[in-house]
């Protein structure tokens, strides 16, 4: 299975929204409403930002949000801040009964 | 709320078998959860290496299936992951993490295992 395809990197200035893609197939992302975010900053374990393409965990910032179109699902960050650079991971659930990540994006607050 | 912490060797020789195990706290494993293991290569992206539920059923990476084992010990509140035959490029920061439909929303800090000689 092949890693999902994110941009590597996306950046912004404070207060504006960015929105990170993730393109697979019709066999993951396409296929299923299994689409997560992750958030991982440097030294870190990944923290869950999304799930089910579009649910918030509770505790998670109402300025990130998710969405799918076909096979591509996105994130969403609206009035941006320095916390929030980070490396950001999309994940899908497979036709294989598996999981595959992105291949990750950074974010950089200008 | 659920803690998970990896242990095991922090070296390992190549073509030998790389043991981790996952000890959790503050909840049990006999949980409803998902019990997984990903990895991450320096400098590098997430990958997922395979899950185990309460009942023993596991899922595993299919490009990795055949050198992988993961097992749980609900004595012990813990699972384990074994990954045979490793070389270099098995080098990686591996994390422990649990969930539920389809997501992962626990995870551990993560331990460094090098593969060299």
């Amino acid at each position: 299975q092949s890693a999902l395809t994110q941009p590597a990197s996306v950046s912004g200035s404070p207060g504006q929204s960015i929105t990170i893609s993730c393109t697979g197939t019709s066999s993951d992302v396409g296929g299923y409403n299994y689409v997560s975010w992750y958030q991982q900053h440097p030294g870190k374990a990944p923290k869950l930002m999304i799930s089910d393409v579009s649910n918030r965990p509770s505790g998670v910032s109402h300025r990130f949000s998710g969405s799918k179109s076909g096979y591509t699902a996105s994130l969403t960050i609206s009035g941006l801040q320095a916390e929030d650079e980070a490396d950001y991971y999309c994940s899908s659930y497979t036709s294989s009964s598996s999981y595959v990540f992105g291949t990750g994006t950074t974010v950089t607050v200008l | 709320q659920v803690q998970l912490q990896e242990s095991g060797p922090g070296l390992v020789t190549p073509s030998g078998t790389l043991s981790l195990t996952c000890a959790v706290s503050g909840g049990s494993i006999s949980s409803d959860y998902w019990w997984s293991w990903v990895r991450q290569p320096p400098g590098k992206g997430l990958e997922w290496i395979g899950e185990i539920y309460l009942s023993g059923s596991t899922k595993y990476n299919p490009s990795l299936k055949s050198r992988v084992t993961i097992s749980i010990d609900k004595s012990k509140n813990q699972f384990s992951l074994k990954l045979s035959s490793v070389t270099a490029a098995d080098t990686a920061v591996f994390f422990c993490a649990s969930g539920s439909d389809y997501t992962w929303n626990t995870w551990g800090q993560g331990t460094l295992v090098t593969v060299s000689s």
